[in-house]
């Protein structure tokens, strides 16, 4: 049983277009975030939900928009893609945002390609 | 949180002991110490953490000095499989925030 899971897996779009990226965890977290690492492999926490609350909003362009429907699943949609947004979009989760000692555990990425 | 240093690569031999460096001088007292590592085209995994003591599981040990400044991630007998770039971390709670903040990391190669 994949624990923290993302689909896409892989996606290519042209830019000006609207995704959604969706990720669930069953793991029973109350947290869960969005991650992206780009082409230089670094890895930046974007957002993060605690208990469908908005805890962390890095600067981020509002095109970037999270959704959560309920503590298990943490959606991202973007609007109108830009070439710059192409990057791995990882989700992750945690068992309480606000303990430092909680482990995060990733998901295996979602490929975002913009053409 | 606090700024880790970290060699940008290191070799080990299959089968011997990887022993991985990480300098995290200015941490303070409430913050622990994570390891995780990513392998190509994997999300990150996580490894390890720590406080003040020294922790072992089944996957590695990590060992904290005394002063908190530095710690080392050993990997008891590395194999192939643990070729990845490994990232320590240090990771601080502040009222309801907490994150992980990755640096560039320490790219292991296992070899033969």
């Amino acid at each position: 049983d994949t624990a923290v899971s993302q689909t896409p897996k892989y996606l290519v779009t042209q830019m000006g277009n609207d995704k959604s990226i969706k990720c669930e965890q069953n793991l029973g977290h109350d947290t869960m975030y969005w991650y992206k690492q780009d082409s230089k492999k670094f890895l930046k926490i974007m957002f993060s939900y605690n208990n469908k609350e908005l805890i962390i909003n890095e600067t981020v362009p509002n095109r970037f928009s999270p959704k959560s429907p309920d503590k298990a699943h943490l959606n991202l949609h973007i609007n109108s893609l830009e070439l710059g947004d192409s990057a791995v979009y990882f989700c992750a989760s945690s068992p309480r945002q606000h303990l430092a000692g909680n482990t995060i555990y990733f998901g295996e990425g979602s490929w975002l390609t913009v053409v | 949180d606090a700024k880790t240093t970290q060699p940008p690569s290191m070799d080990c031999a299959e089968g011997r002991a990887a022993n991985l460096p990480c300098n995290h001088s200015t941490i303070s007292g409430n913050e622990y110490v994570y390891w995780y590592r990513q392998i190509h085209s994997q999300g990150p995994q996580y490894i390890i953490h720590g406080l003040k003591n020294n922790e072992t599981n089944e996957m590695a040990s990590l060992i904290i000095t005394e002063d908190r400044k530095s710690s080392t991630l050993i990997l008891p007998h590395a194999t192939l499989r643990d070729t990845a770039v490994y990232y320590c971390i240090v990771r601080v709670s502040t009222g309801t925030a907490s994150k992980l903040t990755f640096g560039t990391g320490t790219r292991l190669q296992v070899t033969l």
